[in-house]
């Protein structure tokens, strides 16, 4: 059975850092580009970063730049999205999910809140 | 960036129903389409990919179609599960984005 768990979540101040992690189980986690995205309270969808199977490429949605890193350790079946400079604006949901150009296999979300 | 407009934002309808949701692209995107069912406190499911693909596992009531701008997301029978938030996603360039969501509620 597929399963991505995703942890780290949590209430953080504005400015702060937070680093989640999203461990995969059930299929060939090597073999797939992986993604986060995340839902604000209430909101539609939005995709954050994705990172290729062998770490080798990544991408952002604009209003990460230079604040979040996407990263990956195959050896451990794990995906990473580290948060810095955090606003109100990122407190979302954050869902770790697979897939190149469309998202197959999605985890149970975590949520991350930045408030003073 | 490639903005997606789905219409209806909402939609109420009956068990046994057609239902159509479409999905319209800022610009062209060939067949890079997706389309998520949500259900609430969940995380989205893939139901169609390249626009008209069905994703393994779900029920043949569920079809996609549609090109370059414009796309339709079809129910042939709604069930009672069926009822959810739908949003479709463009996967032609980045930074992927998704549709504001059409909530399909019980009439």
């Amino acid at each position: 059975e597929v399963q991505l768990v995703e942890s780290g979540g949590g209430l953080v101040h504005p400015g702060g850092s937070l680093r989640l992690s999203c461990v995969a189980s059930g299929f060939a986690f090597s073999s797939y580009w992986m993604n986060w995205v995340r839902q604000s309270p209430g909101k539609g969808l939005e995709w954050v970063a994705n990172i290729k199977r062998d770490g080798s490429d990544k991408d952002y949605v604009d209003s990460v730049k230079g604040r979040f890193t996407i990263s990956r350790d195959n050896a451990k079946n794990s995906l990473y999205l580290q948060m810095n400079s955090l606003r109100a604006e990122d407190t979302a949901v954050y869902y770790c999910a697979s897939g190149e150009l469309d998202f197959d296999f999605w985890g149970q979300g975590t949520l991350v809140t930045v408030s003073s | 960036d490639i903005q997606m407009t789905q219409s209806p934002s909402s939609v109420s309808a009956s068990v046994g129903d057609r239902v159509n949701i479409t999905c319209r692209a800022s610009q062209g995107i060939s067949r890079w389409l997706a389309w998520y069912q949500q259900k609430p406190g969940k995380a989205p499911k893939l139901l169609i990919y390249a626009a008209s693909a069905l994703q393994s596992g779900v029920p043949s009531r569920f079809s996609g179609s549609g090109s370059v701008t414009d796309f339709t997301l079809t129910i042939s029978s709604l069930q009672p599960e069926d009822f959810a938030t739908y949003y479709c996603q463009q996967a032609n360039s980045f930074p992927y984005t998704f549709g504001q969501g059409t909530k399909l509620e019980i009439k």
